[in-house]
């Protein structure tokens, strides 16, 4: 019964590797988003995506690219990694501002520790 | 753009005892949110509270109540009857109002409460 869902938990990978972060929600929300934890633990949104349209695009690396094959998943691809990629990536979903209730507010995934080495 | 602004990098209580965490932020924005949320060793990011700028009242969830100040930019969490289970880093957020996917969080660069026995 897992809201927002992300895997792999855990990724370690070698620099100049290409690799995927997939993210799922039963949430029936309308928008999904990614954001970047770094090492100091601040967070910072990368991505957001409305009904399987980009959105949000913050002056990521066009290494980092964005895949949303319909509105419950969200993937993210990363292309020829680098040590400073290594940080916890979130997936969220929300129902929008539109919908706004009482129990407004992003619902995270659990997050995916990326270490490249 | 907006800015939140967390000063105290770290705080520690004693159980049962309340604490207060400080947050302020800038907008020009008239309608925006602000977020409280929790982000135990689990990593997963929890909402705990979140408040509407039109609203004068502020927000109470249980133990958690926060102090909205509007015209001072100001937004403080205060944590009643500590609990242990409140050892987490909080993060303070804002959004200002959107639609289609534009909700975007913006982060504090938050701070470490532990809650000692």
């Amino acid at each position: 019964d897992t809201a927002v869902s992300q895997t792999p938990k855990y990724l370690v990978t070698q620099m100049g590797n290409d690799k995927s972060i997939k993210c799922e929600q039963n949430l029936g929300h309308d928008t999904m988003y990614w954001y970047k934890q770094d090492s100091k633990k601040f967070l910072k949104i990368m991505f957001s995506y409305n009904n399987k349209e980009l959105i949000i695009n913050e002056t990521v690396p066009n290494r980092f690219s964005p895949k949303s094959p319909d509105k419950a998943h969200l993937n993210l691809h990363i292309n020829s990694l680098e040590l400073g990629d290594s940080a916890v990536y979130f997936c969220a979903s929300s129902q929008g501002l539109r919908r706004l209730g009482p129990n407004y507010g992003y619902t995270f995934g659990s997050g995916t520790r990326l270490t490249v080495v | 753009a907006q800015t939140v602004t967390q000063s105290q990098p770290e705080m520690s209580v004693q159980e049962a005892e309340t604490v207060t965490l400080s947050c302020t932020y800038d907008t020009s924005e008239s309608n925006y949110y602000l977020f409280w949320y929790k982000q135990p060793p689990s990593r997963q990011m929890i909402l705990v509270i979140r408040q509407e700028a039109y609203k004068q009242q502020n927000a109470t969830e249980n133990r958690f109540s926060v102090n909205f100040q509007k015209a001072a930019k100001s937004f403080s969490l205060k944590i009643s009857d500590s609990q242990l289970g409140d050892t987490a880093m909080y993060f303070c957020a804002f959004m200002k109002h959107a639609q289609g996917g534009s909700e975007k969080l913006v982060f504090g660069k938050g701070m470490k409460l532990t809650v000692n026995p």
